[in-house]
């Protein structure tokens, strides 16, 4: 299987400040990546697919990119609202999908 | 909209059986794979299987082979993942999710998923 690892594993930021977290896979994945954000008790949500594909409703202010083995996830302006977990996912390896172990994003 | 309703928390002993369940609504329920995901505490999802609710072929994670079953109903538009042989390491929220893309094979891409499931287990 294809090891995502992300980092940081957490991290602290004020309100305003750019956010950016990175994934780095273990064999070329193409741009076969999304990014999911989970807040406590709730199920992931998918934010972005192939790589930098911004699914719809969500904010502008949330970003990816990156092909290969190395991407980035970028908050251009963090907001309240974006205290969660984010993890990455590559599907260029189906059928064994799988997610970075998370980053945890924590306001100052 | 697109919902995906799973069945309620359980408690098992070790070497179980637990069978959830995800229905669907809101969209054509064949069209579209539903995988099955678990994610155990403090640590990232992991993927377990899909099923394709319109054929019931299946496909899942090799270390789940021999202990898990998908299946689906589609008349009343549900899907199910039955696991066996349950360890304490099977403890997890387990979630049903909907693939993106309808499209003859599946993305791999987790477009909605489900509240999740607790399955605890316990002796």
């Amino acid at each position: 299987d294809i090891e995502m690892t992300q980092s940081p594993s957490s991290l602290s930021a004020f309100v305003g400040d750019r956010v950016t977290i990175t994934c780095q896979a273990s064999h070329g994945i193409r741009n076969s990546l999304s990014w999911y954000q989970q807040t406590p008790g709730k199920a992931p949500k998918l934010l972005i697919s192939d790589a930098s594909n911004l699914e719809n409703g969500v904010p502008s202010r949330f970003s990816g990119s990156g092909s290969g083995t190395d991407f980035s996830f970028t908050i251009s302006s963090l907001q309240p609202e974006d205290i969660a977990t984010y993890y990455c996912q590559q599907y260029y390896d189906l059928p064994h999908p799988t997610f970075g172990g998370g980053t945890k994003v924590e306001i100052k | 909209q697109v919902q995906l309703v799973q069945s309620g928390a359980e408690v098992k002993k070790p070497g179980a059986s637990v069978k959830v369940s995800c229905k669907a609504s809101g969209y054509t329920f064949i069209d579209q794979y539903i995988h099955w995901v678990r994610q155990a505490p403090g640590q990232g999802p992991e993927w377990i299987g899909w099923i394709n609710p319109n054929s019931g072929v299946t496909n899942s994670a090799q270390k789940f082979q021999g202990r898990v079953t998908l299946s689906r109903d589609t008349f009343i538009r549900t899907a199910y993942m039955e696991l066996t042989g349950l360890k304490s390491d099977d403890t997890a929220i387990y979630y049903c999710a909907r693939d993106l893309l309808s499209t003859v094979v599946p993305s791999g891409i987790f477009g909605h998923w489900g509240q999740g499931t607790l399955i605890t287990i316990s002796s």
